[in-house]
């Protein structure tokens, strides 16, 4: 079945920075990409998505770029603010449709 | 937010019996799927409901069941309840049967806990 890893498991930056978390996916029929933000005892909620016929979605300060060749996506934040602070989920779809998340990463942006 | 709601909240049982946890989907939405989130780990994909039947399983056993209801609201039902089984419980609405290539929307879940 698909498996998504996501890289690094934390990461800090100083407030107005830039941060970039990385996922990589293993079906290469997986055709649909969402990014889920949730913060502590709250749901996920779905922040931008990517379909695999595009290769990049720009969403204000949030972007996320696809590359079908290496299996691998990613979330672009710029300007970060405190309240960006949160566990970030990537996620895909397999052949069977289900949505496979990675473990999450959590970004933490210091003011 | 979104307008997917579970109930209840928060719920404890004892490790043997059963438990039914409910959700509404958001309106325009007749897709509900279920997700299993242990502490500090992603969402499990359980299992997905369209037009009231079963339109894709995860790997859970068969204690682990559903049904959808013709206004597509969704329960989920766990028989024999395990210690592990200590979880958030978390239902996504989405439109249409291949609900995976469409955007899911979470809904506040429910806190299970095992004794």
């Amino acid at each position: 079945g698909e498996n998504v890893e996501q890289h690094p498991s934390t990461l800090s930056v100083q407030e107005g920075d830039s941060a970039v978390i990385k996922c990589t996916y293993s079906d290469s029929a997986s055709n649909y990409f969402p990014w889920y933000k949730q913060e502590l005892g709250k749901r996920p909620q779905l922040i931008i998505d990517i379909r695999s016929n595009v290769g990049e979605k720009k969403d204000q300060r949030i972007a996320v770029t696809l590359n079908k060749t290496a299996k691998h996506f990613s979330l672009h934040i710029t300007e970060t603010q405190p309240e960006d602070s949160a566990v970030y989920f990537c996620a895909s779809t397999g052949a069977n449709s289900k949505l496979t998340f990675g473990k999450g990463i959590t970004l933490s942006v210091r003011p | 937010e979104t307008g997917v709601t579970q109930s209840p909240t928060h719920l404890i049982k004892t490790r043997g019996q059963q438990v039914t946890l409910r959700c509404s989907s958001q309106s325009g939405h007749n897709t509900v799927s279920w997700y299993q989130q242990a502490l500090g780990q992603g969402p499990q994909f359980i299992f997905q409901y369209y037009r009231e039947e079963e339109n894709g399983r995860g790997n859970f056993p068969p204690r682990f069941s559903g049904l959808q209801f013709p206004n597509y609201s969704s329960e989920l039902n766990v028989n024999a309840l395990e210690l592990d089984d200590s979880a958030l419980y978390l239902c996504a609405s989405s439109r249409g049967g291949l609900a995976g290539e469409r955007e899911q929307y979470f809904g506040p879940g429910t806190r299970l806990t095992v004794t």
